[in-house]
């Protein structure tokens, strides 16, 4: 199994460009998150999902938008970038039932310039 | 409300113990986590105990729970080098998503 996959790993993007940061889990999981992580800080929820047509706003939503058409697929969209959102972006995934275990992805670092 | 806090760095020689603290205000939840983010890395779960419990042993891993306090811990025994990392304390209540402490810097001296 590939667990969580994200992509790009990398991206530097430009003031105002828009970018669409990829997830697709093949673990048949329901539920799908999206964190940022800051330097020295912990992990914010910028939004999340329990299930394929279902999406919520997490604690940190400004400047995103998601869709879950698919289980395995929850992309996470920038509009207009902003040096604000310049953090790592981690992906993750849970069981429904079994809430026990998030699996993560290996993260995207963005950095808007 | 929904608040995880950690101690932000930890030193330790090799071969000592480690004891990384945390403190959760929902006194709802079930699943208290460690996960450990080693550098340029993505999470992984190390251990979590449930709600109803106090103490998890697996193998060098102690966690204690003190329920009353909303006091979480995590004692490594015998630290190694390869132990250094960044250790996030997490809690969940059954059905919403993980909420993330800052995160405790361990480093390991030999």
């Amino acid at each position: 199994n590939a667990g969580v996959t994200q992509t790009p790993k990398f991206r530097i993007l430009k003031i105002g460009q828009s970018m669409t940061l990829q997830c697709t889990q093949d673990m048949n999981h329901n539920y799908m998150y999206w964190y940022r992580q800051d330097p020295g800080m912990g992990l914010k929820l910028i939004y999340y999902s329990v299930g394929a047509g279902i999406t919520d706003k997490g604690e940190v939503p400004n400047g995103y938008n998601v869709s879950r058409s698919t289980t395995e697929d929850f992309p996470l969209r920038l509009e207009l970038a902003a040096p604000s959102q310049t953090s790592v972006y981690f992906c993750a995934s849970t069981h429904r039932e079994r809430n026990t275990e998030a699996f993560f992805g290996q993260g995207t670092r963005l950095t808007v310039v | 409300g929904e608040d995880v806090e950690q101690s932000l760095f930890l030193s330790v020689r090799e071969g000592d113990s480690s004891v990384i603290n945390c403190t959760y205000t929902d006194s709802s939840s079930t699943y208290l986590y460690w996960y450990k983010q080693e550098p340029g890395a993505g999470l992984q779960l190390l251990t979590y105990i449930f709600s109803n419990m106090d103490m998890k042993q697996d193998q060098r891993l102690t966690v204690l729970l003190n329920k009353k306090d909303k006091h979480l811990s995590l004692r490594i025994a015998d630290t190694q080098t390869g132990d250094s990392a960044i250790y996030f304390c997490a809690e969940s209540i059954l059905g919403t998503a993980l909420i993330f402490g800052k995160g405790t810097t361990l480093s390991v001296s030999s």
